[in-house]
């Protein structure tokens, strides 16, 4: 299963609003996750089952869809939300990652 | 608290294998399974294979199927990730990371850099 995102960077003001998406190239019904790498980490969960957030991961963070196509949404991007996201389907062997959306400051 | 911690760095030579482990501690169970991530330079994820302790078997990418072994040692809680045949394509950050199933990754190891070089 091939996850094509979008866009490949994303540029944002401090406290707007940031969009991603993530599409699959057949359907992966909701078995989907979302995660944020920083520079010289491991990347951390974020969202799973398309919607549901990971433990500790704030409401500012929030993820829908279904099927072939998802959006991760950070409602106010803050400083420490400017990192690489990944989107990731478990729903068939091999897992497939998305290449990833740089969110950067504008 | 659940953590990972990995192995340290590797330099290889070409044509030669690598073993990262990954030992696991505080909540662990038959209930998760471990997967191996990796990340070359400037790159993103490439999910090489994990174990299912529920089949007692690993899924592994087709593209790394005929030189990659994920093996489970249940006695120390570790998992090792064998990848042979190296080239300088297989210099990357090696990532381990539980899996709760139909939850995606929730823990990850801090990652081990494998070099390939001559």
């Amino acid at each position: 299963i091939v996850m094509t995102q979008s866009p490949a960077t994303l540029s944002v003001s401090p406290g707007e609003r940031a969009t991603l998406s993530c599409r699959a190239s057949q359907s992966i019904s909701d078995h989907l996750a979302w995660y944020q790498q920083k520079p010289g980490q491991a990347p951390r969960l974020l969202i799973y089952a398309a919607s549901s957030r990971a433990t500790g991961i704030p409401a500012l963070f929030s993820g829908s869809g279904s099927g072939t196509e998802f959006t991760l949404t950070i409602s106010s991007l803050q400083s420490e939300d400017f990192a690489v996201y990944y989107c990731q389907q478990y729903d068939n062997w091999p897992y497939t990652f998305g290449q990833g959306t740089k969110v950067e400051i504008k | 608290q659940v953590q990972l911690v990995q192995s340290g760095a590797e330099v290889k030579k070409p044509g030669s294998s690598v073993r990262v482990s990954c030992k696991a501690s505080g909540g662990t169970s038959n209930t998760y399974g471990i997967n191996w991530i990796r990340q070359a330079p400037g790159q993103g994820l490439e999910w090489l294979g994990g174990f299912i302790p529920i089949s007692g078997s690993s899924q592994y990418a087709q593209k790394f199927q005929a030189r990659v072994t994920i093996i489970p040692d249940e006695s120390t809680g570790t998992t090792y990730l064998e990848l042979n045949n190296l080239t300088s394509a297989d210099t990357a950050i090696y990532f381990c990371a539980r899996e709760a199933f139909g939850h995606g990754f929730d823990f990850w190891g801090q990652g081990t850099l494998v070099t390939v070089s001559s």
